[in-house]
């Protein structure tokens, strides 16, 4: 998976309470994505950083919450906020935004209940 | 709207026959188009990328094509492999200050003994 790990690899949790995916790359590249995958549908951008201390929204940021204090680490948080966070949640990683390949972390599957 | 839509939606073959995979875009500007293989539970892989002036990119048995001027590409698949089956996904990147990257459904393909 390209240097970049996430966990854990499953994740239930109760509604209402808030849950931190984590997402962790040894490339050394600048740039960080989280998207969300449900089926049927293509990926869809949560939040992307470009540097550290940086982020941006994405397509679907309500609900969410990042942090990119560390080059090499983009936590994601989903807040009880989230109408439907039951999904599977994918970090990326390219070198310089998107003209470059994004590798893939191997995915993490939130079940709320 | 930024579109990309793929087709089929699933496919059925026989292992060791060919197939090919359609995928049509709206996006604009163009800055890229990438095939990815998603193997179930997994992050996705790339499988080949190509730019404005590129139509044509192999990968092993993997060969994509590119028309830029109808926006529509296709990935080849020769010899088909069991290891095959997987959600194969077109992501094309539009050219903003930072590429935004769109993501197709996918096709999911399964190859069968």
């Amino acid at each position: 998976d390209g240097g970049i790990t996430q966990s854990p690899k499953y994740l239930f949790r109760k509604e209402g309470q808030n849950v931190t995916l984590s997402c962790e790359q040894n490339l050394n590249h600048d740039a960080m994505y989280w998207y969300r995958q449900d089926p049927g549908q293509g990926l869809r951008l949560i939040y992307y950083s470009q540097i550290v201390n940086d982020f941006q929204k994405g397509d679907i940021a309500e609900g969410y919450s990042v942090s990119r204090e560390k080059k090499e680490s983009f936590p994601l948080t989903v807040t009880s906020a989230q109408k439907n966070p039951t999904a599977f949640y994918l970090c990326a990683s390219s070198m310089d935004g998107s003209i470059y390949e994004q590798y893939f972390g191997p995915g993490t599957r939130l079940t709320v209940t | 709207k930024n579109q990309v839509e793929q087709s089929p939606q699933s496919l059925i073959i026989l292992e060791g026959k060919n197939c090919t995979l359609q995928c049509n875009y709206t996006v604009s500007p163009f800055s890229n188009l990438r095939w990815y293989k998603q193997d179930t539970g997994r992050g996705p892989v790339s499988l080949t990328i190509m730019t404005f002036s590129e139509n044509t990119k192999s990968n092993g048995r993997y060969t994509a094509t590119l028309d830029a001027d109808t926006k529509q590409s296709s990935l080849h698949i020769t010899a088909s492999q069991l290891s095959d089956s997987a959600s194969y996904i077109c992501v094309v990147s539009e050219r903003t200050s930072y590429d935004k990257v769109i993501f197709g459904p996918g096709t999911s393909l399964s190859v069968i003994p």
